[in-house]
């Protein structure tokens, strides 16, 4: 079936850097990608919502230019964590779009320390 | 806005026994409703979904789901349960058929199973 591979599944990074999430869509063309944020034993939190070629729609208290979304093609959404510090820890789920569902990557643990 | 409401935060049954996860939801239009189960530090897996027709919705696993309308529910339900169902259970809504409209989550109900 259509699979979002999501890359990496984890990372540890040191505060102040930066850490890129892969999501690729491996056998259809994903126009919407969504982003959510999962804190430990709570609720998938929607982020953003990025489509292909346009930019991306981020959800009320979002730091827009902290969690920065690019959508350059219909196989491939990025979410890319800036400066990132203790508080960004983690972890983060795309899903895509499709058929009448949506398909989910396997998600990233981000650990900053 | 939807919403969704899992008033459980964890459920524990006996292998073996009937289990049921509740879910209420909360829409200004037709509800599409969605159950995806969350193993430890993975994505989530497809359970269900109730778009029309049927209320009583049969998915993966030997998990079903059946649609209220009038109680505004969609409980997820097993006849036996195993240790193996033991995970993150999360009941979803989308406020209509608009495909690109994310899902709105509800908070989990954790599932143990206890052999």
């Amino acid at each position: 079936g259509a699979v979002v591979s999501q890359h990496p599944s984890w990372v540890i990074c040191k505060s102040g850097t930066s850490v890129k999430i892969e999501c690729r869509s491996l056998d259809f063309q994903a126009t919407t990608m969504f982003w959510y944020r999962q804190f430990p034993k709570q609720s998938l939190m929607l982020m953003a919502t990025s489509n292909e070629g346009s930019k991306a729609t981020y959800e009320q208290g979002v730091e827009k230019d902290k969690f920065l979304i690019n959508h350059a093609s219909l196989t491939l959404s990025t979410l890319t964590v800036t400066s990132a510090h203790p508080e960004d820890s983690s972890f983060y789920i795309c899903s895509a779009v499709l058929g009448g569902g949506y398909t989910f990557g396997s998600g990233t643990r981000l650990t900053v320390v | 806005a939807q919403s969704v409401a899992q008033p459980e935060d964890q459920v524990n049954v006996a292998e073996g026994n009937p289990l049921t996860v509740k879910c209420t939801y909360s829409v200004s239009g037709n509800p599409y409703l969605f159950w995806y189960v969350q193993y430890p530090n993975r994505g989530l897996q497809f359970l269900l979904k109730y778009i029309t027709g049927d209320n009583l919705v049969k998915g993966s696993y030997g998990f079903e789901a059946e649609f209220n309308k009038s109680q505004t529910s969609f409980h997820l339900k097993k006849p036996s349960a195993l240790v193996s169902d033991s995970a993150l259970y999360f009941c979803a809504v989308r406020d209509g058929p608009a495909g690109n409209t994310p899902l709105v989550f509800g908070k989990g109900t954790r599932l143990s199973v206890i052999a």
